[in-house]
């Protein structure tokens, strides 16, 4: 089982950049989640969805952000134009529908705008 | 609005110790509580999940417990290990669907 698989692990870019992370789920999987990691404000949900559909994107801070789900196995976050205050980890994770199991994550992509 | 709060935030043990993590929520409408392990530099990997029904979940060296109507977790580990060293994050799970995570306890087992 290759886990969920994030890329790039590293990104630093300047100021208005736009920043196109990635995310490949676990394969039978029914959900994507997308978290934020900073020190300040924990791990917080972004947006999720099931069956590649957005379901609650309540999380998403501002319409700098968007993310898109174009089939099953992959997913992308979109910073358009980036802020330093974006700097943070972003975790992408997937589940089953069943929701006794739990979230498995990727290693994560900590984003640094300069 | 629920909150997640774990205490304390950072603990440092001779290793061997047995050791207790805390975990309080505010909200008792909730479907199940989920423990995590975060290493330096990786994702979270799930440990114990403990449905709203039930009392405590056990693997191994863990033990985690819910009382959902004082809104409080714990997780037990037996015989700490330098190995076991790592950020460990409470998550409760409402009915929506969606995970509030507390701010994690960061664990240090001395050799």
């Amino acid at each position: 089982d290759a886990g969920v698989i994030q890329s790039p692990r590293h990104e630093v870019t300047e100021m208005g950049q736009e920043v196109t992370l990635r995310c490949k789920p676990i394969s039978g999987h029914d959900y994507l989640f997308w978290y934020r990691q900073t020190m300040m404000r924990g791990l917080e949900l972004l947006i999720y969805f099931n069956n590649n559909v957005p379901i609650d994107d309540s999380g998403m801070p501002e319409d700098r952000f968007s993310a898109k789900m174009p089939n099953a196995s992959f997913s992308t976050l979109k910073i358009q134009p980036s802020e330093p205050r974006d700097s943070a980890v972003y975790f992408c994770a997937s589940s089953f529908a069943d929701r006794d199991q739990p979230q498995h994550f990727g290693d994560g992509t900590r984003l640094s705008i300069l | 609005k629920q909150e997640v709060t774990q205490i304390p935030a950072a603990l440092s043990v001779p290793e061997g110790e047995n050791l207790v993590l805390n975990c309080s929520f505010t909200d008792s409408a909730i479907y199940n509580l989920q423990w995590f392990r975060q290493d330096p530099g990786k994702g979270l990997t799930s440990l114990l999940l403990i449905q709203s029904s039930q009392r405590e979940q056990t693997s191994g060296r863990l033990n985690a417990s819910l009382d959902k109507s004082s809104g409080r977790s714990t997780l037990y580990i037996a015989a700490s290990q330098p190995g076991d060293s790592a950020t460990y994050l409470c998550a409760v799970e409402g009915n929506t669907g969606k995970l509030i995570f507390g701010q994690g306890t960061t664990l240090q087992v001395k050799p």
